[in-house]
């Protein structure tokens, strides 16, 4: 059973305007998140991550929020640029203890020119 | 500064044919993964490896098989493709400390198995 689900297998907005990307959970253990970026034909390429002691964390344009009472958290893109279309990733520690990630099924973004 | 390095980038086999994915890392990380890519599935975990001389599976391992030869190096082996197998693969590595949580991936291998 998955563990980090992506609802929205795409999005699309328009250049300039911001991003949401969600991403759920089941596991309250979870003590860190991360979120990737991946372009066709590349592998994935790691964005920003956060403790789950954290509520928010920014890296210039890009900031995650962790709501943990709802199990969730966003990725903001602002301003949304044609270069961010890609696909994102949520991800969390894979269980089991391998020190591993699970992935969420990723979420398409398109920024319109 | 080249990363994680998968070859070959695009594979066919037919079914029942054998091949082994190539992977190795200059960033001398002890943790080495191996990752498969279907739409709508996300990536999930065949092997992994803690360090050299050990592997361990993960959620979808059957009809693999794992070599970790050496620190740099983490192959992936079908001994006998299946047309479930096509997918896209990904080999990772992950440096050691509490805090080094994320992955580096390489370009990944497009296998096709008719």
């Amino acid at each position: 059973d998955q563990q980090v689900k992506q609802n929205s297998p795409s999005l699309s907005v328009q250049e300039g305007r911001i991003s949401i990307l969600n991403c759920d959970y089941t596991n309250s253990m979870f003590d860190y998140f991360l979120w990737y970026k991946k372009y066709p034909a590349e592998g994935p390429t790691f964005l920003i991550s956060i403790s789950s002691i954290k509520d928010k964390n920014e890296d210039g344009r890009f900031t995650v929020f962790l709501n943990k009472s709802a199990k969730h958290l966003s990725l903001h893109i602002v301003p949304s640029q044609p270069g961010d279309s890609a696909v994102y990733f949520c991800a969390a520690p894979h269980p089991g203890g391998r020190r591993a990630l699970t992935f969420g099924s990723g979420t398409r973004l398109q920024v319109q020119p | 500064n080249a990363g994680v390095t998968q070859t070959p980038k695009f594979q066919v086999l037919k079914t029942g044919q054998s091949m082994t994915l190539q992977c190795a890392q200059d960033m001398n990380h002890n943790s080495m993964y191996w990752y498969r890519q279907d739409p709508g599935m996300g990536l999930r975990l065949i092997y992994y490896s803690a360090s050299e001389g050990t592997t361990d599976k993960g959620e979808v391992p059957n009809g693999y098989n794992v070599s970790r030869l050496n620190k740099r190096e983490f192959s992936l082996r079908l001994e006998s493709a299946a047309p479930s197998q096509t997918s896209v693969y990904f080999c990772a590595s992950r440096g050691t400390g509490v805090t080094n949580e994320k992955l580096f991936f390489g370009s990944g291998t497009q296998l096709s198995v008719l």
